[in-house]
């Protein structure tokens, strides 16, 4: 079946526009997560989705960043007023089921994102 | 709350010789271990989990893992090194926090192979 797929998987922006970075989840997966990778560093954690809630909010940088997920599916993050900083790989991860123990986050192949 | 560290952030091994990845972490109870691989080009992929049982936890590619509860460590061996396995290895801890659970993975360490 079809992994986590992500979309565009390359942008280039003007610093002070907006950008929205797209994920489509593994169909089924209630569970969502979008990462941050910068440049030769580690996974940056961002928000987490349970269905269409997200009880986690707390690694989202600013209130330039935001994220929805509509119908158990479709993830979309905005961010605002682009600066050079957000500048990275933006992944996407999505889970069976939070329920009954941790289970394995399939990763999408990420959106690569240049602000100028 | 989880943490985890990863002491080495690069590490070059020759084909054929044994590797092993560094992983400690820090959490109160029985933590929920992972390895995971980001390849060039390519997305991350679980090589491995820990979760309860058998400390020593066999993954794909050959990989396997050790749970040393004492040391608070989870480190990732292969005993003969590959040239496709130069990636990116991420060690990840979890753990439940209220309702859900929360993962949280380590810097990464680089693993270079010399033919």
């Amino acid at each position: 079946g079809a992994g986590v797929s992500q979309s565009p998987s390359n942008k280039v922006t003007e610093k002070g526009k907006d950008v929205e970075l797209r994920c489509d989840p593994i169909s089924g997966h209630t569970a969502l997560y979008w990462y941050r990778q910068r440049l030769g560093q580690g996974l940056e954690f961002l928000i987490y989705f349970q269905g269409n809630s997200a009880p986690d909010k707390s690694g989202l940088p600013s209130d330039r960043f935001s994220a929805e997920r509509t119908g158990e599916s479709v993830s979309t993050l905005t961010i605002q007023r682009t600066q050079q900083e957000d500048s990275a790989v933006y992944l996407c991860a999505s889970s069976l089921s939070i329920s009954g123990g941790l289970e394995t986050q399939y990763f999408g192949p990420g959106t690569r994102l240049l602000v100028l | 709350a989880q943490s985890v560290t990863q002491p080495d952030i690069h590490i070059t091994v020759s084909e054929g010789a044994s590797l092993e990845l560094r992983c400690n972490y820090s959490y109160g109870a029985t933590p929920y271990l992972f390895w995971y691989v980001q390849s060039p080009g390519q997305g991350l992929q679980l090589l491995l989990k820990y979760f309860s049982g058998d400390t020593l936890v066999q993954g794909i590619k050959g990989f396997e893992a050790e749970f040393k509860r004492s040391q608070s460590s989870f480190n990732l061996r292969k005993p003969s090194v590959h040239w496709s396995d130069a990636a990116e290895y991420f060690c990840a801890v979890g753990a439940r926090e209220t309702s859900y659970d929360k993962v949280i993975f380590g810097p990464g360490t680089s693993l270079s192979v010399i033919p």
